[in-house]
């Protein structure tokens, strides 16, 4: 079972509307992520967070705004979303970013449809 | 930055055949290489990892070979059963703080 727990599993929203997504591991892992996957397509990095500061932003708009209150919890709150935006929304964790080689622990995805 | 390649995008096998897949990668600096698992609507699992220093890793019926000099790494099962049938990325990884990226994905299919 995973370790990494994703809320709400499903989410609604309009295009006005404002949402987080929330996500929560308890390995004690260092660094964590959230990714977006399309249908068909692999997860795509969005937000890398390490020792709770964002350490990589790849050019995501910023209708997309994460958070990371402490070492195990990350949110990503949701604004002025497009059609487009709908997605699986993944969070992952990892021992730390550093060191390569650590492994990434996906949860079980957050399935956003925006209309 | 470092580009990962996979093949074949999908992949149909009788139940109990082997199935291969392959990616290449562009990055020599790339150290960490693992194999995941995605069944439909769920999320990715990692099956198999490898590391630079080694050149095959088995887990039961599934292994993992890695070519440095070739930058190229293989995921191979053997005596597939149709819960093997999922979407299976590869993905490449670097030192210091580097992301993951993955490859494009194939879909396996187990035919009973």
């Amino acid at each position: 079972d995973t370790e990494v727990t994703q809320t709400p599993k499903h989410l609604v929203m309009g295009m006005t509307n404002k949402k987080s997504l929330k996500c929560e591991q308890h390995m004690g892992h260092r660094a964590m992520y959230w990714y977006k996957q399309k249908a068909k397509k692999p997860p795509e990095l969005m937000f890398v967070y390490s020792y709770e500061k964002l350490s990589i932003n790849e050019s995501v708009p910023s209708r997309f705004s994460p958070e990371c209150p402490n070492s195990s919890l990350l949110n990503l709150h949701l604004h002025a979303l497009q059609p487009e935006d709908s997605a699986l929304y993944l969070c992952a964790s990892s021992q730390e970013v550093r060191t390569g080689g650590n492994t990434i622990y996906f949860g079980e995805g957050s399935w956003l449809t925006v209309v | 930055g470092e580009n990962v390649e996979q093949h074949p995008s999908t992949l149909s096998v009788q139940e109990g055949d082997s199935a291969v897949i392959k990616c290449t990668y562009s990055d020599s600096a790339s150290n960490y290489f693992p194999w995941y698992k995605q069944e439909l609507g769920k999320r990715p699992q990692l099956i198999i990892d490898i590391r630079s220093n080694v050149g095959e890793k088995k887990d039961q019926r599934i292994a993992v070979t890695l070519n440095k000099t070739a930058k190229h790494f293989s995921l191979h099962i053997t005596e597939t059963q149709p819960e093997d049938s999922a979407v299976y990325f590869c993905a490449a990884r670097a030192n210091y703080g580097q992301n993951f990226v993955f490859g494009p994905g194939t879909r396996l299919s187990v035919l009973p």
